[in-house]
């Protein structure tokens, strides 16, 4: 079983909306938590880093949040844009540096 | 340009062939990693190395292989072990184990 789940598996929004992609994680114990933006045939490019003691990471219109105690982590896209469709993918590191990778959600931003 | 660079974008392997993936890097990262993504999986590791002249195996390392002659080389060849090699392969590169991954741009492997 996959030690990080992502929800959902993809979805489609207007563009100038909201969403909020949802990661929950068993790896333990946590060093970190990153999201990457993967867009089509390309390699993954970091957008935040959380440690245990962050619970809230900008980076321009993506906020992440942590929750350390439930395990969870979100993503949000705040006035979403045509270039935001992509893959994002939850990545979460072990104290022993391991990597675990979720499967990723894909959003689809329509005019 | 600093970065990470694989090639070629797009291969083609016969059945019964090996085929080597190429990734180099001038960021002057120690560690270096090589990983396959499937459709719906998340990426999964095949060989990594904290440095030059040693690696180790990942998670699905059969039918892979690799060498780190150089700093800023990590080629993958895979195989004809490999008994299901299409996919989408991706190389990163990070200061040290456990830093931020900066990853290239991929190469997709179809088997003809």
């Amino acid at each position: 079983k996959n030690q990080v789940e992502q929800s959902p598996q993809s979805l489609i929004i207007l563009e100038g909306k909201n969403c909020t992609l949802q990661c929950n994680y068993t790896v333990s114990p946590f060093s970190n938590l990153r999201w990457y933006k993967q867009d089509t045939g390309r390699g993954p490019v970091s957008l935040t880093i959380m440690t245990f003691s962050e619970n809230t990471k900008s980076n321009g219109r993506y906020t992440a949040t942590l929750d350390a105690d439930t395990k969870q982590s979100s993503l949000h896209i705040t006035a979403s844009q045509l270039s935001d469709s992509a893959s994002y993918i939850c990545v979460v590191t072990a104290n022993d540096y391991k990597l675990s990778f979720g499967a990723g959600t894909t959003v689809t931003v329509r005019a | 340009d600093g970065g990470i660079t694989q090639s070629p974008k797009y291969l083609f392997r016969k059945e019964g062939q090996n085929v080597t993936l190429s990734c180099e890097q001038n960021l002057n990262h120690d560690a270096m990693y090589w990983y396959r993504q499937d459709p719906g999986q998340g990426l999964r590791l095949i060989y990594y190395s904290q440095i030059v002249n040693d690696f180790q195996k990942g998670d699905i390392a059969e039918g892979y292989s690799v060498s780190r002659e150089k700093k800023e080389s990590f080629p993958l060849t895979v195989t004809s072990a490999q008994k299901n090699p299409t996919a989408f392969y991706l190389c990163a590169s990070s200061i040290t184990q456990g830093t931020e991954a900066f990853f290239g741009q991929g190469t997709r492997l179809t088997v003809v």
